[in-house]
């Protein structure tokens, strides 16, 4: 059984370019959370999701950050016209239910230049 | 306000010595983890605490929770260079949706 997977692992954008961050949960996982990690920090919620459904959006920054969960395929954290405080891990985890262990995937690095 | 807090931030330690870190959190809850990080790498799990005075070990760590006292320790015996790592706790309070809040983390290095 795969573990959480993420894509890309490394990425690179110029200020005001978007990047799109890809997470698969673990087969049988139906939830999915998206932390974000500054350097020398710890990791802060952005995000939970269910399959189509967005259940705390609370971590979010307002503008520019948005996160899907279709039916089908991956979760997507999309970040647009990004900014140099952009830069950071992106860690995602995933769940079979809202209360069981989360399950972290090796992380997405961003770095804009 | 849901909070975390970890302390010491920064640890020093010879081989073959113990030590403890602290993991304070704000409020009621009973599930708590700590995490192992290496450099640039994703979380390793290592405990997983479910109930008040659980206590867990693996190889020379220790970690226990206190629900009442709002307090985890993860205790290091006789400390070895491959320790030497960042270590977090994340509590969910669970309050309807399930995330987590991280402490600060403790850098420790461990001095051969």
């Amino acid at each position: 059984n795969a573990g959480v997977m993420q894509n890309p692992r490394h990425l690179v954008r110029r200020r005001g370019q978007e990047a799109r961050l890809r997470c698969s949960p673990m087969k049988g996982h139906s939830h999915v959370y998206w932390y974000r990690q500054l350097p020398e920090e710890g990791l802060k919620f952005m995000v939970y999701l269910q399959k189509e459904n967005i259940i705390d959006e609370s971590g979010m920054p307002k503008e520019r950050f948005s996160a899907e969960f279709p039916k089908e395929g991956p979760s997507i954290l999309r970040i647009q016209q990004v900014v140099r405080g952009d830069s950071a891990a992106y860690f995602c985890a995933s769940s079979p239910a809202g209360e069981d262990e989360q399950y972290f995937g090796p992380g997405t690095r961003l770095t804009v230049t | 306000e849901l909070k975390v807090e970890q302390n010491p931030l920064f640890l020093s330690m010879q081989e073959e010595k113990n030590y403890t870190i602290y993991c304070n959190y704000s409020t009621t809850s009973d599930r708590l983890y700590w995490y192992r990080q290496d450099p640039g790498k994703s979380l390793e799990s290592l405990f997983v605490l479910l109930s008040n005075g659980a206590v867990k070990q693996e190889g020379r760590l220790m970690a226990s929770l206190d629900t009442k006292a709002r307090l985890s320790t993860l205790h290091i015996t006789a400390a070895v260079h491959d320790l030497s790592a960042t270590y977090f706790c994340a509590v969910d309070f669970t309050s309807g949706t399930y995330k987590y809040i991280f402490g600060t983390g403790t850098r420790l290095k461990v001095l051969a």
